[in-house]
Order: structure tokens, then sequence, then C-alpha cells
């Protein structure tokens, strides 16, 4: 069965870098768009990059572009969210997420969330 | 990038019909026919109810439907049920290929 299995999260200092990792599994990674939603405690979803198949089309929310990056790696099924100059304000749990493409906005499976605290 | 726009709460009756709409302009809602809904119960990852406007995923019972007039996409559940108390999510494509989110419905089922 597909699963994803974010990892990476916890607390760290205003203007700290942080690395999510989302491990998939169950279907052929390769051929999906993957996606970074987030949602700060007690707050609605966000969204807040995207990441073609092959990794070469990349998109981010106007929040984080600039400050994070999405990569994958194919060989590893697995999905990284790089974040630098955290701020308060990206403490949210954040979740990874299939995608048909980076143009269907279908999110069909999501992992169970890594939560980031951004806090001196 | 701003949110779509949704109710912040809508409640109705075991049995009865609601419908929760989401409110764009032609960049997203209105320009692509790439609206998804979402279900979140609390402290679960959010479930994906309805994508394209209308299309079910397989075990999505058909009492969830979806539809688009416009700059307004909708969700409309029937035969309410106890389990469907959650809170519900729209998400739209957008002409800057990015994705927007609505800010989220409160269904509660009296």
């Amino acid at each position: 069965q597909v699963q994803l299995v974010e990892s990476g999260g916890g607390v760290v200092q205003p203007g700290r870098s942080l690395r999510l990792s989302c491990v998939a599994s169950g279907f052929t990674f390769s051929t999906y768009a993957m996606q970074w939603v987030r949602q700060a405690p007690g707050k609605g979803l966000e969204w807040v990059a995207v990441i073609s198949y092959g990794g070469s089309n990349k998109y981010f929310a106007d929040s984080v572009k600039g400050r994070f990056t999405i990569s994958r790696d194919n060989s590893r099924n697995t999905l990284y969210l790089q974040m630098n100059s955290l701020r308060a304000e990206d403490t949210a749990v954040y979740y990874c997420a299939r995608d048909r493409s980076t143009v269907t906005s279908r999110l069909d499976y999501w992992g169970q969330g890594t939560l980031v605290t951004v806090s001196s | 990038q701003s949110a779509l726009t949704q109710p912040a709460s809508v409640s109705g009756s075991p049995g009865q019909s609601i419908t929760i709409s989401c409110t764009g302009t032609s960049s997203d809602v209105g320009g692509y026919d790439y609206v998804s809904w979402y279900q979140q119960h609390p402290g679960k990852a959010p479930k994906l109810m309805i994508y394209e406007v209308s299309d079910r995923p397989s075990g999505v019972p058909d009492r969830f439907s979806g539809s688009k007039s416009g700059n307004t996409a909708s969700l409309t559940i029937s035969g309410l049920q106890a389990e469907d108390e959650a809170d519900y999510y729209c998400s739209s494509y957008t002409s800057n290929s990015t994705v927007v989110f609505g800010g989220g419905t409160k269904l509660t089922v009296l």
C-alpha cells in the first residue's frame, strides 16, 4: 500500500536551517510529482512547494521562496525540503503528499506529518 | 497568492444535505478544472474527497459531490452522517503554477 513517512522535524532557533525528508513506498515514486503542505497549530492548510516527477520543475509559495528548496532522490524514493532562514511563522506540521503532476492539485496520499517548531 | 474563500463553518442534521462554497478568481478556480476538496479530522492528515472539480477517488462515498460555476466551486454532502463532522478544505491549481488552499470550513453534524 502507498505510504509516505516524513521525518526531520524538531525545535530550531530562528535563522537556522532544517531539512525534512519524506520516504515513499508502495508506488513508483519516480512517476509522480510530490508536494509539501504545512499547517500551523490551529490553522488551515498552506501549500509550500511542488516538484515534478523528474525533479526539473519546482514551484514555491511566496512565503517560502528564496528560503526553502525542494528536491528528490528517485533512487532512494525520498523527497526533501531544505528550510533555511527559518522564522517563527514557519512553525507548523509539514506534510508531504503525492500528486499526479505539477498541474493537477490532486494530492491523493499524504504522510502523517512532522512538526517543526521555530523558537528561541 | 490569496487563499480561496470558504465559509468558516456550516452545520446540518443527520440525513440532511449541506453545501460548502469555495470562491477564487479567474486565475485559479475559474481558470482551471483542477479543484480538489479534502476532509481532515482532528489530529489526522487530510484526505482527498474530490478532484478535478467533480471526480471522486475510489472509496469515497457518492454522498460527496463537487461542482463549479465561474470562480466558485462547491462541495455537497448529502445524507449527512456523524462521521462527516470534520474540517473541509478546497484547493486549486493557479496561473502561477502554484497551488492555493481555502481557509477551511468546519462542518458540524447536529
